[in-house]
């Protein structure tokens, strides 16, 4: 089956550290996102990535940091630089050939103690 | 800079009842897209319905349908005979396109809560 896998579901990480999130795709998508979600506040655009070894600052990017080194990955990496870091985290990725829907992953629950 | 509202934090209705979630936004173009997403309680995103901004007729899928007036910049979702399954956070999305790739960048209200009673 064709998705996005976003792992692990759960993750409790201590202060100071950094983190990084999981996002995979098979759906051959160009384009990939990510969004934080807190209580509402809706969806915040984090990093989106057009094409491999590409990517843009969304709305809120300061203390994350991404990569896009393969077509079907693209990790995130929350700093110990973002100060308020526990959120849920969700990746997304665009069909940029059709109908331009956006796929959601799962989402991973980061909590900073 | 787009921003989406939706004006109502929570919302209950009796099952098989008919709900209607209102959704306004604003922006200075003239084609884009609106989209209803739900979000269960397993948070996974789900795409309930989509509208294109240059289409007048309303979008239906099923038991959920729109009311898009583009005039006044509102695009609210009607859900009739409302389910048990149906509970979820609902929001609101409006899309503009952020490069010549056509990436798409998607701006949401902060949703919602829609509790279908028993």
């Amino acid at each position: 089956d064709g998705g996005i896998t976003q792992s692990p579901k759960y993750l409790f990480r201590k202060e100071g550290q950094n983190v990084t999130l999981s996002c995979e795709q098979n759906l051959n998508h160009d384009a990939m996102y990510w969004y934080r979600q807190d209580p509402g506040q809706g969806l915040r655009l984090i990093y989106y990535s057009q094409i491999v070894n590409d990517f843009q600052k969304g709305d809120i990017a300061e203390g994350y940091s991404v990569s896009r080194e393969k077509k079907e990955s693209f990790p995130l990496t929350v700093t110990s630089a973002q100060k308020n870091p526990t959120a849920f985290y969700l990746c997304a990725s665009t069909d940029t050939t059709g109908s331009y829907e956006q796929y959601f992953g799962p989402g991973t629950r980061l909590t900073v103690t | 800079a787009q921003t989406v509202t939706q004006s109502q934090p929570e919302m209950s209705v009796q099952e098989a009842e008919t709900v209607t979630l209102s959704c306004t936004y604003d922006t200075s173009e003239s084609n884009y897209y609106l989209f209803w997403y739900k979000q269960p309680p397993s948070r996974q995103m789900i795409l309930v319905i989509r509208q294109e901004a240059y289409k007048q007729q309303n979008a239906t899928e099923n038991r959920f349908s729109v009311n898009f007036q583009k005039a006044a910049k509102s695009f609210s979702l009607k859900i009739s005979d409302s389910q048990l399954g149906d509970t979820a956070m609902y929001f609101c999305a409006f899309r503009i396109t952020i490069s010549n790739f056509g990436n798409e960048k998607l701006t949401f209200g902060t949703g919602t809560r829609l509790t279908i009673i028993p």
